[in-house]
């Protein structure tokens, strides 16, 4: 029962590196989704999949890409990393009106 | 104005004692609606989805009203381990999940 895999769990990165979170499901869910979560903000979301090559921007896009190129995996690419982007950011995939079921979060700090 | 809004708390409540929480919803097309547990720097994870007619689940009761377009979690008998903070979520049609910022509760001895 793997549901919804991400990795790293933890990461550091220095100002403008880049990295890619990786998010995988085994569920065979359509909809697949990025949030981040920052005290009292609350979940924001990133980037979205409806399908296997269709990705939309969420509230807080910026600094992050996408890809969805098979409907297990939706990796976010965070192109050069800001102090402003330390936070915990949660992958997760669902279909459609029904429940979500989240990976286990990277906590990411960026230095 | 946030699409999902929730009173923060926290709310610190005794063992045994009942607690509810609201949420309201801004968008009036929102079709589906669901609370969520979140424990400390763990994901979020399904506590209930909340039906037209509400549902009970053992200790906790979810209501929803479409006209005032709110969403309720009441729970009775409050144990220890029911402290966490709790997510309001809404969804309408083709869209990701929408979350309230949560309410955090705490169940003291």
């Amino acid at each position: 029962n793997a549901g919804v895999t991400q990795t790293p769990k933890f990461q550091v990165l220095k100002t403008g590196q880049s990295m890619t979170l990786q998010c995988a499901q085994d569920m065979n869910h359509e909809y697949m989704s990025w949030y981040r979560q920052d005290p009292g903000m609350g979940l924001r979301l990133i980037h979205y999949s409806v399908g296997a090559g269709i990705t939309d921007q969420g509230e807080v896009p910026n600094g992050y890409n996408v890809s969805r190129s098979t409907t297990e995996d939706f990796p976010l690419r965070l192109l050069s990393a800001a102090p402003s982007q330390t936070s915990v950011y949660f992958c997760a995939s669902s279909e459609m009106n029904t429940e979500a079921f989240f990976g286990q979060g990277t906590r990411l700090t960026v230095v | 104005r946030k699409e999902v809004e929730q009173d923060p708390g926290p709310f610190n409540v005794p063992e045994g004692a009942t607690v509810a929480f609201n949420c309201t919803y801004s968008n009036s097309a929102s079709q589906s609606f669901f609370w969520y547990r979140q424990d400390c720097r763990k994901e979020p994870k399904l506590l209930m989805s909340v039906y037209s007619s509400g549902n009970e689940d053992g200790r906790f009761t979810a209501q929803l009203n479409r006209a005032s377009q709110y969403i309720s979690l009441l729970i009775r008998d409050s144990k220890l381990s029911d402290s966490a903070t709790y997510l309001c979520v809404t969804n309408s049609g083709n869209t990701p999940l929408v979350f309230g910022k949560g309410t955090r509760l705490s169940v003291i001895a």
